[in-house]
């Protein structure tokens, strides 16, 4: 069972919506991630951010605006989203330096229509 | 930048062997990673390499030659529920990026169905 929650599972939204991904740690890490996984493609890594301060930001467009307001959650907001942003978005946490092992959590299906 | 290169899909019956290649290229290496993600679920962690030779995990054993790029895992026993898909992570060190040790570049993932 893993110790990485994510919210919700499965997510339809239209380009004009604003919509925000929830993730929740409970394994008492201090690095917390984004990834997207899309149909095909490597997972591609998109924030980091280590004890609430964003340490990365892989040229992520603008449209998606993360927030980590503690070292155990980790929000993902979403506006004026394309139809390519569909993808299935991972969160993962990791103890100690960013880098070592990475838990990660369900993931959350996004539809753009 | 990296890049990282293993097979789209694998097929095995029951009870067989298989092994599992992935070969890359790096600019700075600091570890390797494989992973195993079932339909629909996160991906889990299976095994870490950092230094040449093999580790050894129960009916999972991961090999890494540094020297030649390549890594491969290798399932022993194979059962039904071990069809999914395999993802090798190859982690970069960080040259100025302070208290971090690198971040992790994910292959495409190689897909594996284990037949009765």
């Amino acid at each position: 069972e893993t110790g990485v929650t994510q919210t919700p599972r499965h997510l339809v939204m239209g380009m004009t919506n604003k919509k925000s991904l929830k993730c929740e740690q409970h394994l008492g890490h201090n690095a917390m991630y984004w990834y997207k996984q899309s149909a095909k493609k490597p997972l591609e890594l998109m924030f980091v951010y280590n004890f609430k301060e964003q340490t990365e930001n892989n040229s992520v467009p603008s449209r998606f605006s993360p927030e980590c307001p503690n070292s155990s959650h980790l929000f993902l907001h979403l506006h004026t989203l394309q139809p390519e942003d569909s993808a299935l978005y991972l969160c993962a946490s990791s103890q100690g330096s960013p880098g070592n092992e990475q838990f990660f959590g369900p993931g959350t299906r996004l539809t753009v229509l | 930048g990296q890049n990282i290169d293993q097979p789209t899909e694998m097929t095995a019956t029951e009870g067989a062997i298989v092994q599992i290649n992935c070969t890359y290229q790096t600019s700075g290496f600091n570890g390797l990673f494989w992973y195993q993600q079932h339909a629909g679920e996160a991906p889990t962690f299976l095994s870490y390499n950092v230094l040449d030779g093999l580790e050894e995990k129960g009916r999972f054993s991961s090999f890494l030659s540094r020297s030649k790029g390549y890594s491969y895992l290798l399932l022993k026993e194979l059962q039904m529920k071990d069809s999914a898909s395999y993802l090798c992570a190859v982690r970069d060190r960080a040259p100025d990026r302070g208290s971090t040790l690198g971040r992790l570049y994910f292959g495409r993932g190689t897909q594996l169905t284990v037949w009765p």
